[in-house]
């Protein structure tokens, strides 16, 4: 079936430390995004691709950092700069011509330690 | 800045009763409107969505009303079940050079009591 995979569903991170999301899809999107959640805050974006090696920023990309070097993977790197890293995760994906609905993932929660 | 303005941010509705959540849009290039609904722990997952050329679309017990002119939309649960109970996000796409990007309401925590 496709779809999108996100790992770990859990991550701890020790507070200076660079922790990398995976981010992987089988669904042939063209496009796919990292948000962040926290509570009450709903969905906040953190990077958006659109095509291999391309890639953009979003609301709230300081502190982090992404890659596209495949058209099914997209890594988020959280970086030590990130001030408050401890979040709920989410990446999606999309088409990008007719059908603007998005795929998301489960979902990688982050917690500093 | 694009935004889309969702309302209320909780929901508290007893079994069987209608949940209706109101979201308010500003640009009007906006062609897409979807919902997502997530349950605690889970990615968001796409409910039902509409384009402007209709003012209603009914999946089972989730409408979307419409509301072109007035640059409003607004989802209705009918039979509202304990099941139902999650985060519920609106969305708009559309115009722009970033027209297939979502911009998302803050979100409505529905809670339907048994």
């Amino acid at each position: 079936d496709g779809g999108i995979t996100q790992s770990p569903k859990y991550l701890f991170r020790k507070e200076g430390q660079n922790v990398t999301l995976s981010c992987e899809q089988n669904l042939n999107h063209d496009a796919m995004y990292w948000y962040r959640q926290d509570p009450g805050q709903g969905l906040r974006l953190i990077y958006y691709s659109q095509i291999v090696n391309d890639f953009q920023k979003g609301d709230i990309a300081e502190g982090y950092s992404v890659s596209r070097e495949k058209k099914e993977s997209f890594p988020l790197t959280v970086t030590s700069a990130q001030k408050n890293p401890t979040a709920f995760y989410l990446c999606a994906s999309s088409l990008l011509r007719n059908n603007y609905g998005y795929t998301f993932g489960s979902g990688t929660r982050l917690t500093v330690v | 800045q694009q935004q889309v303005k969702q309302s209320p941010q909780s929901l508290i509705v007893q079994k069987g009763g209608i949940s209706i959540i109101n979201c308010a849009y500003e640009n009007t290039a906006f062609d897409y409107f979807p919902w997502y609904q997530q349950f605690p722990g889970k990615g968001p997952a796409l409910l039902i969505a509409i384009r402007p050329d209709v003012s209603e679309k009914k999946e089972g017990r989730f409408t979307i009303s419409f509301n072109k002119s007035a640059k409003q939309f607004s989802l209705h649960i009918m039979d509202s079940q304990p099941g139902d109970s999650a985060t519920y996000f609106c969305a708009a796409a559309g115009g722009g050079g970033s027209n297939y990007k979502l911009t998302f309401g803050k979100g409505t925590l529905l809670t339907v009591n048994p």
